[in-house]
């Protein structure tokens, strides 16, 4: 079965630069959420999208941003880029109806 | 906001025998929760899940009970196996509709001594 594509799985930045990760959701899934995971800790919600609008949001900095397309597709940029935002970056996917969440593989982000 | 506890924070069992792993939460108006299984370097899984309607559901070795009245509960998984062994996080998210986040706890290392 399709899951939640995540891209890149890895990426390597430095201090102050910018990043962008994509989330391809599970096909018919019409929402997608946006996690954080630093090493040994649990996932943290950033911000979620149901049907291209911003739904949720948690403990999204404002140096981030996201948006949901019109294939639902979503991408998460993230600017000024810090070395604590080096961290797991997960994505997941759900249908209003099922409202279960299914979770990427996660983007690993590096700064140096 | 929602909070979630999650206990134990590490649990070591023998191959064979059972592990719990308890949660409370702290809003009454969760009323989803379910429990993911994460391995080391990738995503987390969804295992089990149980809404506030249920009291109790089973999938073959692994069970999750719900008390609303205490705010907790448990995920229960029998007769362990090697492959058991990982990060299971228990989650909560409210009724609030649209696409509220789940909230999870702060993970249990399950490790399953041979």
């Amino acid at each position: 079965a399709a899951g939640v594509i995540q891209s890149p799985r890895h990426l390597i930045k430095e201090k102050r630069e910018t990043a962008t990760l994509k989330c391809y959701p599970i096909p018919r899934h019409d929402t997608v959420y946006w996690y954080q995971q630093g090493p040994g800790q649990d996932p943290q919600f950033l911000i979620s999208f149901y049907e291209k609008m911003q739904s949720d949001k948690g403990s999204i900095p404002d140096r981030f941003s996201a948006q949901q397309f019109s294939d639902y597709h979503s991408e998460l940029n993230m600017s000024s880029l810090e070395l604590g935002d080096s961290a797991l970056y997960f994505c997941a996917s759900s249908s209003q109806q099922g409202r279960e969440l299914f979770f990427g593989e996660g983007s690993r982000l590096t700064v140096l | 906001g929602e909070n979630v506890e999650q206990h134990p924070s590490t649990l070591s069992v023998q191959e064979g025998d059972s592990a719990v792993i308890k949660c409370t939460y702290s809003d009454s108006a969760s009323n989803y929760f379910p429990w993911y299984k994460q391995e080391l370097g990738k995503g987390p899984q969804l295992i089990i899940d149980i809404r506030s309607n249920v009291g109790e559901k089973k999938d073959q070795r692994i069970a999750v009970t719900l008390n609303k009245t205490a705010k907790h509960f448990s995920l229960h998984i029998t007769e362990t196996q090697p492959e058991d062994s990982a990060v299971y996080f228990c989650a909560a998210r409210a009724s609030g509709g649209g696409a509220d986040g789940l909230t999870f706890g702060k993970g249990t290392h399950l490790i399953i001594q041979p």
